[in-house]
């Protein structure tokens, strides 16, 4: 079944302590992306990814990193949670050939204390 | 500064009618749009795309209209369903889909009564 998997799918932290979450997609799509979701503000883009190894900031990149080391996988990395990147995370994956149809993750929901 | 608005939090019709829902942009580099439909629980859909070549995208229920003289487009659903109750967002980006750097609206709950 094609799908795109994230976990942990729900995460309750502390401020300061690294974590990194994982997203892989089994198509072997070219382009992957992390988003945010909060209240009020919709959708928003953290880091994109075109290919292995390609990756640039989207519109909300600070406190996060990413890396492209194989195509499947694309994790978040949190060196140093606050407080303010509580929020709901989606991972989302789409080929070169179909650009429009980007497949989501089920959803990341993190707290940090 | 808001690059994509949606400026209807939320939208509720009767079902058998016309779902609008609207959305307007900023940036004239915008070059390709998108709809995302979501339900609670879940991660957004595709649903819809419209390049700015175009003034028009039909897919079954759902068209997508754009006018770009006016930085404007808007998602019709006709005739709108229960099964459409959902949040609904709009898109947009300077390249092809979902390439690079996709900027969302806030979106719109969308509820369709039976």
């Amino acid at each position: 079944e094609a799908q795109v998997t994230q976990n942990p799918r729900y995460l309750i932290t502390v401020t300061g302590k690294k974590l990194t979450v994982t997203c892989s997609q089994n198509m072997n799509h070219e382009y992957m992306s992390w988003y945010r979701q909060d209240p009020g503000l919709g959708l928003r883009q953290i880091y994109y990814s075109m290919n292995v190894e390609v990756t640039d900031k989207g519109d909300v990149p600070e406190g996060y990193k990413v890396s492209r080391k194989e195509k499947r996988n694309f994790p978040l990395i949190l060196e140093s949670p606050s407080p303010n990147q509580t929020s709901l995370y989606f991972c989302a994956s789409s080929s070169r050939e179909d650009t429009d149809t980007q497949y989501f993750g089920p959803g990341t929901r993190l707290t940090v204390l | 500064d808001q690059q994509v608005k949606q400026n209807s939090p939320s939208l509720s019709v009767q079902e058998g009618r016309i779902s609008i829902l609207n959305c307007d942009y900023t940036n004239s580099m915008f070059d390709y749009f998108l709809w995302y439909k979501k339900y609670p629980a879940e991660g957004p859909t595709f649903l819809i795309s419209i390049s700015s070549i175009k003034d028009k995208n039909e897919d079954g229920r759902f068209t997508v209209f754009l006018n770009k003289s006016a930085k404007h487009l808007s998602l019709h659903i006709v005739p709108s369903q229960p099964g459409d109750s959902a949040v609904y967002f709009c898109a947009a980006s300077a390249l092809r889909g979902s390439q690079g750097n996709l900027i969302f609206g806030k979106g719109t709950k969308l509820s369709v009564k039976p």
